[in-house]
């Protein structure tokens, strides 16, 4: 079966100071990956989205950047943390699925990483 | 573009006590509805979905929802809630590529 890590669950980091957050997936090959941020009492907002290795969308300007340097690891950056950079941070992944002639997305999420930056 | 509204931003219901969550899309063509729900300090796992054929979809819990793509709806709903549904619960609406648009959510607060 399919599986999906995320670490570090927990993170405290002052402003302008590095970020990194893991996702890998295991049981599946070719996976599309997501990272999603949910900051507090708001909904989920898609930051970026890959297809395949090397191959990045980014949905929105911020401060933050992904790569995915293999097929089932997908990784979330900064270079200087912002106070805004604050949230809980949710990988996920998903398989195109054919259903009666159309592709569907349907996305499973790891268990995020809350990420409060002082 | 796609966008969905979850009109309720927090509900409280008794235990045993029946639950109906509104959400509403906006969407151009025939949607992928979802809905998920997020224990706290959790990720989120999907409840039901929807593609095409039965309006009426079961999901896992004991929950279902109804597209009515008169009302541009996807509401949810659960019989008889138990203490554990409490939760938050987020409707997400996508289009046939990669992206899916999430609502706000809606918190359920399950009081004894």
């Amino acid at each position: 079966s399919q599986t999906i890590h995320q670490w570090p669950a927990t993170l405290v980091q002052p402003v302008g100071s590095p970020l990194s957050l893991e996702c890998t997936v295991e049981g599946t090959s070719n996976p599309n990956l997501y990272w999603y941020r949910q900051a507090a009492g708001r909904g989920l907002q898609l930051l970026f989205y890959s297809i395949g290795i090397d191959q990045i969308s980014s949905e929105v300007p911020q401060n933050l950047s992904a790569s995915r340097p293999q097929d089932r690891q997908f990784i979330l950056s900064s270079k200087k943390l912002l106070l805004s950079d604050s949230g809980f941070y949710l990988c996920a992944w998903s398989v195109l699925r054919t259903f009666q002639g159309s592709g569907a997305n349907v996305l499973t999420f790891g268990a995020g990483s809350r990420l409060t930056v002082l | 573009a796609q966008s969905v509204t979850q009109p309720d931003i927090h509900i409280t219901v008794s235990e045993g006590a029946s639950l109906e969550l509104r959400c509403n899309y906006s969407y151009g063509a025939t949607p992928y509805l979802f809905w998920y729900v997020q224990s706290p300090g959790q990720g989120l796992q999907l409840l039901l979905k929807y593609f095409s054929g039965d309006t009426l979809v079961q999901g896992i819990k004991g929950f279902e929802a109804e597209f009515k793509r008169s009302q541009s709806s996807f509401n949810l709903r659960k019989p008889s809630v138990h203490w554990s549904d409490a939760a938050e619960y987020f409707c997400a609406v996508g289009p046939n590529d990669y992206k899916l648009s999430f609502g706000a959510g809606t918190t359920v607060t399950v009081r004894a």
